[in-house]
């Protein structure tokens, strides 16, 4: 099976604007959750995504969204950038009939921030 | 809530020389904890996971985990370390369902150096 996928790997983007980041889950799986990884913080959970529909989310702004589709890929976007929001994003995905909901890491988006 | 602590955030060791790396969880339901390995420049890649099935769980790459209820640890360890095994390594909980669903919390991260 082909794993996790996200697109772009990298990106610059400028204070002020938006981005958007997109996952491929593994062939399957339902659930897409996203988090971001910084040097301060670690790594920090944003929301989780199953059959289209937002279950949880963490503790970040309104700034922060994300959708599912039908085909169980992920987009997250990110409004009025700021120098903080550069980071590793990271989407994972799991199954619901793993006995743990373990989680299966894409490669990560590197968003640069000027 | 969870939380996860990880005593150490460098840890050096000798190639050939056990390699243990801590972890301690907080949670008032009972656990799924996982250990995840991160190289640079890359994401998460999961080492073993523990799902109350058995207490000593073996992943990959020759790790396993023990996971102790009175001590609240869950300890990951390789009796011989290997140069490949140096990258980032994290400990992470989660419970089913309710407010949980789909995360992860992650401890800070041990960093592994191994030295010829």
């Amino acid at each position: 099976k082909a794993g996790v996928t996200q697109t772009p790997r990298y990106l610059i983007k400028t204070r002020g604007q938006q981005v958007t980041l997109s996952c491929s889950p593994i062939s399957g799986h339902r659930s897409v959750s996203w988090y971001q990884q910084t040097p301060g913080q670690g790594l920090q959970f944003l929301f989780e995504y199953f059959s289209e529909t937002q279950r949880n989310k963490g503790n970040f702004p309104g700034r922060f969204s994300g959708r599912q589709f039908s085909n169980s890929r992920s987009e997250m976007n990110v409004s009025t950038l700021e120098l903080g929001d550069s980071a590793l994003y990271l989407c994972a995905s799991s199954s619901p009939s793993s006995s743990a909901y373990e989680q299966y890491f894409g490669p990560g988006t590197r968003l640069t921030v000027t | 809530a969870q939380s996860v602590t990880q005593l150490g955030s460098h840890v050096s060791v000798s190639e050939g020389a056990l390699v243990l790396l801590r972890c301690n969880y907080s949670s008032s339901v009972p656990p799924y904890l996982f250990w995840y390995v991160q190289y640079p420049n890359q994401g998460l890649q999961l080492l073993l996971k523990y799902t109350s099935a058995a207490t000593l769980v073996k992943g990959i790459n020759g790790f396993e985990a023990e996971f102790k209820k009175s001590e609240t640890s869950f300890h990951l360890t390789k009796p011989s370390a290997h140069m490949s095994d140096a990258a980032e390594y994290f400990c992470a909980v989660s419970v089913a369902g309710g407010t949980s669903y789909g995360k992860l919390t992650f401890g800070q991260g041990t960093i592994l150096t191994v030295h010829p």
